[in-house]
């Protein structure tokens, strides 16, 4: 079976740094991505990791470990805007080609 | 260029009646994607297209679920005898298929089954 979990709601403030975690467990691995979703609003990507290391782009920055079965998405220099729902997804490996599976999203308040 | 874009945008109907809803992708992605969303939680994978073939149907709940792409462009997610459990956010996403593979959502269709 595929299982991917991440916190149900978190809260920072404005200009600090919070990390969201997610752990999966997964029939094959073909890469783990990050999508932000604005309430009401379509999932946007953030980032892709598929080797172990950590990924940065802007304030934002990625990190996977395979051999955990670990990520973590890490914001910097919080903004009013970052509140969010982020959302990690796994890409296994159906029986006919590929699959997405979506974590159930971290809802981020950030606070002045 | 243009994204994603899905019609209606909202859709309202009854129980147990027919709905088709409309997935145009981003022009020269071959890979397009169903998922629906229930409030709170994260998309639920339906069905992935690698130009007109299905290559992965499994995530479709039952046989009332049946999508189509039969041009490898647009692509049309049709339910049958609408059930209440079927109102959520249906999103469709497209991506070229090449190694990272990422996907662009298009905006989805709400969907409520009165």
């Amino acid at each position: 079976g595929q299982n991917i979990d991440q916190p149900t709601e978190m809260t920072a403030t404005e200009g600090a740094i919070v990390q969201i975690n997610c752990t999966y467990q997964t029939s094959g691995f073909n890469g783990l991505f990050w999508y932000q979703q604005h309430a009401g609003e379509a999932p946007t990507f953030l980032s892709y990791n598929v080797l172990d290391g950590l990924e940065e782009k802007g304030r934002f920055s990625s990190f996977l470990s395979r051999s955990k079965g670990y990520s973590y998405l890490l914001l910097k220099e919080l903004q009013m805007k970052d509140s969010a729902s982020y959302l990690c997804a796994v890409r296994g490996k159906g029986n006919y080609g590929q699959n997405f599976v979506f974590g159930p999203g971290t809802r981020l308040s950030v606070l002045p | 260029g243009a994204g994603v874009s899905q019609t209606p945008s909202n859709k309202v109907t009854e129980k147990g009646k027919y709905v088709e809803l409309r997935c145009d992708p981003i022009s020269g992605h071959t890979a397009l994607y169903w998922y629906r969303q229930s409030l709170g939680q994260g998309p639920e994978f339906l069905i992935y297209f690698q130009g007109t073939g299905a290559a992965d149907d499994s995530g479709l709940p039952n046989d009332r679920f049946f999508a189509v792409r039969p041009e490898g462009s647009v692509s049309t997610l049709k339910i049958q005898r609408t059930e209440r459990g079927d109102s959520a956010v249906y999103l469709c996403a497209s991506s070229l298929a090449g190694e990272s593979d990422t996907q662009y959502f298009g905006p989805g269709t709400r969907l409520t089954v009165l």
